[in-house]
């Protein structure tokens, strides 16, 4: 199965600023996929990011705070941009490793994020 | 509004057991169902996925799926403390976010020694 690197595993940032999360995995995939889990919460889906087209957004996000950037098949980038208290959330990349015909949708080891 | 529906729990089962999760689901449209397993500070770890009617078993896990009446489960026997966990229900729903994964919010499971 594919392994997928996620950097920083945490930051501490203060409110105004932006992060970027990277993600990199060690083959080639079509589609990257990125969520959030807030404190106590479920995931939920913020964008798919597909290599050579727009990152494709979820009701409630939008580019302008979570810019996303895929140059490679193996490589993506979310960025939260002018932080509040309320991105504190883990946010996870997840690719989907499966065969054809199967699913194998992995996810990175999270990025947890606290805003003060 | 698509939704993914589990009760959060907590459900103790004692120590060799089986322990049944389960999981209802609003769109009709939902293709393909997912069990996770999410330790405490962990990222979720994919258990199995399901998408035609029926049962289908890997070892200790059996997930069980009810197209008719949009409800999917997992049954997990003989339970063991290191169950003890998450899970995490997701489906992919048609016409949705090109795959991504819609999710429940997840059953916190116990298992007694």
């Amino acid at each position: 199965s594919a392994v997928i690197s996620q950097k920083p595993s945490r930051d501490i940032c203060q409110r105004g600023t932006s992060l970027t999360i990277q993600c990199q995995v060690d083959s080639q995939v079509t589609m990257m996929f990125w969520y959030r889990q807030q404190p106590g919460q479920s995931l939920t889906l913020i964008a798919t990011a597909n290599q050579g087209s727009e990152a494709t957004y979820e009701s409630g996000f939008v580019i302008d705070k979570f810019p996303i950037s895929r140059p490679n098949l193996t490589f993506s980038t979310l960025t939260v941009s002018n932080m509040s208290p309320e991105d504190s959330s883990i946010y996870l990349c997840s690719v989907d490793v499966g065969a054809t015909g199967d699913y194998g949708y992995t996810f990175g080891s999270g990025t947890r994020l606290t805003v003060v | 509004q698509k939704e993914v529906e589990q009760n959060s729990g907590p459900l103790s089962v004692p120590e060799g057991a089986i322990a049944s999760l389960n999981c209802t689901y609003s769109d009709r449209g939902s293709q393909s169902f997912f069990w996770y397993r999410q330790y405490s500070g962990k990222s979720p770890e994919l258990i199995m996925f399901i998408y035609s009617n029926g049962d289908k078993e890997d070892g200790r896990f059996t997930a069980q799926l009810n197209k008719a009446s949009q409800y999917v489960s997992l049954l997990i026997r003989d339970s063991q403390p290191s169950d003890s966990a998450t899970y995490l229900c997701a489906v992919i729903i048609a016409g949705g976010g090109a795959d991504g994964l819609t999710f429940g919010k997840g059953t916190h499971l116990i298992i007694q020694p």
